[in-house]
């Protein structure tokens, strides 16, 4: 089925670097601008960045922007954020998601994979 | 640092209608329609509601939208047990040229 999967979270000291990827299967990947979205524990969605269908545009959170890079790799269906200099405030669990156009609605989502920075 | 608005919490009993406000400005809300998502705990948020009142596929017809100025609603009629989430609204801002979030609300079915 439409599938996206998160990998390469885990437990990573301030100020240190660490790089997430999105798995897709089952849908057209390069046709579909694609979304970070992370949520800290305990608290509500906040958005991270965008990346369109063909890669030539990114937008970001003021809150990464410097910090934070979104690619993405359309001959291998995959997604990735490049995080640098990571602060305690960017523990979270990060969700990648499908932008399906209507309103930028995030119709996929995967399960996310959590990022702890202490 | 959510740029919309919603209630913390809003409650009702199995059969009621909740309502849930989300609250923007001329640059989110005024300008672009609204998405709302319905997160249960400890899973990925579902896209329930786009383009201010539609609804995806397989989304129960108790579910609609709405939007009037820099506000939009979310209500849920004929309250049932599964319903019981967290409750996001979401727009694009012009200004910001981000995607931002409302604060969530969280429903508890009692």
């Amino acid at each position: 089925q439409v599938q996206l999967v998160e990998s390469g979270g885990g437990v990573v000291q301030p100020g240190r670097s660490l790089r997430l990827s999105c798995a897709a299967s089952q849908f057209p990947f390069s046709q579909y601008p694609i979304h970070w979205v992370r949520q800290a524990p305990g608290k509500g969605l906040e958005w991270v960045a965008v990346i369109s269908s063909d890669g030539t545009s990114k937008y970001y959170a003021d809150s990464v922007k410097g910090r934070f890079t979104i690619s993405r790799d359309n001959s291998k269906n995959t997604l990735s954020l490049q995080m640098n200099s990571l602060r305690p405030d960017d523990t979270a669990l990060y969700f990648c998601a499908r932008d399906w156009g209507a309103s930028h609605g995030l119709d996929v989502w995967g399960l996310g994979t959590t990022v702890t920075v202490s | 640092q959510s740029v919309l608005t919603q209630p913390p919490s809003a409650s009702g009993t199995p059969g009621q209608r909740v309502t849930i406000s989300c609250s923007g400005s001329i640059s989110n809300i005024g300008s672009n329609t609204v998405n709302w998502y319905q997160q249960v705990p400890g899973t990925a948020p579902k896209l329930l509601i786009y383009s201010d009142n539609q609804r995806p596929s397989g989304v129960p017809d108790r579910f609609s939208g709405s939007k009037s100025g820099t506000s939009a609603s979310l209500a849920v009629s004929g309250l049932q047990s599964e319903d019981e989430a967290d409750y996001h609204c979401a727009a694009w801002d012009d200004s910001l040229y981000a995607l931002v979030f409302g604060t969530g609300t969280k429903v508890t079915v009692l």
